[in-house]
């Protein structure tokens, strides 16, 4: 079946810095990656979608600065969160979307990134 | 804003109980639907989903009903054991600047004692 690997699964990070998280699929083409954030008890939040070549687009309230999107790649898309803050911690999920899938909407999630920033 | 939001944010039964799980979705226009199963630190996992065209959908275990009369949406879940004790979203396809998206509602805790 469809795979989606997250990396890393958890990260410690100092207030200021940078953090890159990737996410690929495995065994298929995604021409559309998603992330999203998810803090404690509560659902996952839509941040931002991703063509393959393509800018991102940013969900109202996602400030694109500080959330840096990259898919360059069919199989590779990067979230990177600038100058990360103790507010910036969460857990954020990535899902990419293989339209050659059967069925047509074939989503497939990540495991997931704990940030915690100090 | 719309939202895809829960009727209860949790439930408790019984093992060997059937667990009802409902969605309340805003978005007409919607036109697939997922009932993911997430346990703690880990991302969602896809339990059954649903087209717009479709008014029930079984699986094993597992029925998820659509009403697009009333914008409801339910995961039945057959004879509960512990090992399905989790929390569930329902998430709706819906179109965005992009193409299209899955937005997830609130999530429901079940919470499944033997």
């Amino acid at each position: 079946g469809a795979v989606v690997s997250q990396h890393p699964s958890r990260v410690i990070c100092k207030s200021g810095t940078s953090v890159k998280i990737e996410c690929r699929s495995l065994d298929f083409q995604a021409t559309t990656m998603f992330w999203y954030r998810q803090f404690p008890k509560q659902s996952l939040m839509l941040m931002a979608t991703s063509n393959e070549g393509s800018k991102a687009t940013y969900e109202q309230g996602v400030e694109k600065d500080k959330f840096l999107i990259n898919h360059a790649s069919l199989t590779l898309s990067t979230l990177t969160v600038t100058s990360a803050h103790p507010e910036d911690s969460s857990f954020y999920i990535c899902s990419a979307r293989d339209v050659g899938r059967n069925p047509a909407y074939g989503y497939t999630f990540g495991s997931g990134t704990r940030l915690t920033v100090v | 804003g719309e939202n895809v939001g829960l009727h209860l944010p949790t439930l408790s039964v019984q093992e060997g109980d059937n667990s009802i799980i409902n969605c309340a979705y805003s978005n007409s226009a919607s036109d697939y639907f997922i009932w993911y199963k997430q346990e703690s630190g880990k991302g969602p996992q896809f339990i059954i989903d649903i087209r717009s065209n479709m008014d029930k959908r079984q699986g094993q275990r597992v029925t998820v009903l659509l009403n697009k009369t009333v914008k409801h949406l339910s995961l039945q879940i057959a004879a509960t054991q512990p090992g399905d004790s989790a929390v569930y979203f329902c998430a709706e396809n819906r179109a965005n600047q992009a193409g299209t998206a899955l937005i997830f509602g609130k999530g429901t805790t079940l919470s499944v004692s033997s």
